[in-house]
């Protein structure tokens, strides 16, 4: 049972360049969501989705855009890569849609914007 | 509004010896509370959750944590810290009716042998 698969791990880019970080999940979840990881902050929440064809915004959603056209995947996509969103990024997702469930993560993604 | 504060960001302890990881709640309505783990360079692992069923709440390898309405707090413990309890720990709320988890800062717990 593979869970809550990232890829990359690891990633290197440019300023101004575009990448999609990859989440797939094999559980059937209907939630899934995109947080990041930065020292001294917690995770905060990028975007979220209750199903296929459903997005919205969290917390910090600026340059970042996402999209659901399975149930299985929820990729992430950096339009133009600036230094700020250097971050670890976690991918989570959980069955159901009220807020009693646990989130189910990734291992993460870590990228590095130069 | 949700919110969350944990309100240390470094935790030190002696193996063996009991442990408190402290954290405070704002939520609107009946929340769900968790506490998550994280080891180095790993994702998050859940510790245990409060879902307005019995505020005593027990989870894995040993930890357990109280809800408390009326201090609006969800603190962490265990009788006995061991070596591989060393870890980030988080305290995340989420509201009914809410498709949004809130996390805390984060507390770093480090065991002292």
């Amino acid at each position: 049972n593979a869970g809550v698969t990232q890829t990359p791990k690891f990633q290197v880019l440019k300023t101004g360049q575009s990448m999609t970080l990859q989440c797939a999940q094999d559980m059937n979840h209907e939630y899934m969501s995109w947080y990041r990881q930065d020292p001294g902050m917690g995770l905060r929440l990028i975007h979220y989705s209750v199903g296929a064809g459903i997005t919205d915004q969290g917390e910090v959603p600026n340059g970042y855009n996402v999209s659901r056209s399975t149930t299985e995947d929820f990729p992430l996509r950096l339009l133009s890569a600036a230094p700020s969103q250097t971050s670890v990024y976690f991918c989570a997702s959980r069955p159901g849609t009220d807020n009693t469930g646990e989130l189910f993560f990734g291992e993460g993604s870590r990228l590095t914007v130069l | 509004a949700q919110s969350v504060t944990q309100l240390d960001s470094h935790v030190s302890v002696s193996e063996g010896t009991p442990v408190l990881l402290r954290c405070n709640y704002s939520s609107s309505y009946s929340p769900s509370l968790f506490w998550y783990v994280q080891h180095p360079n790993k994702g998050l692992q859940l510790l245990l959750k409060y879902t307005s069923a019995a505020t005593l709440v027990k989870g894995i390898n040993g930890f357990e944590a109280e809800f408390k309405k009326s201090e609006t707090s969800f603190h962490l413990t265990k009788p006995s810290a061991h070596m591989s309890d060393a870890a980030e720990y988080f305290c995340v709320v989420s509201d009914t009716g809410t498709y949004k988890y809130i996390f805390g800062t984060g507390t770093r717990l480090k065991v002292l042998a």
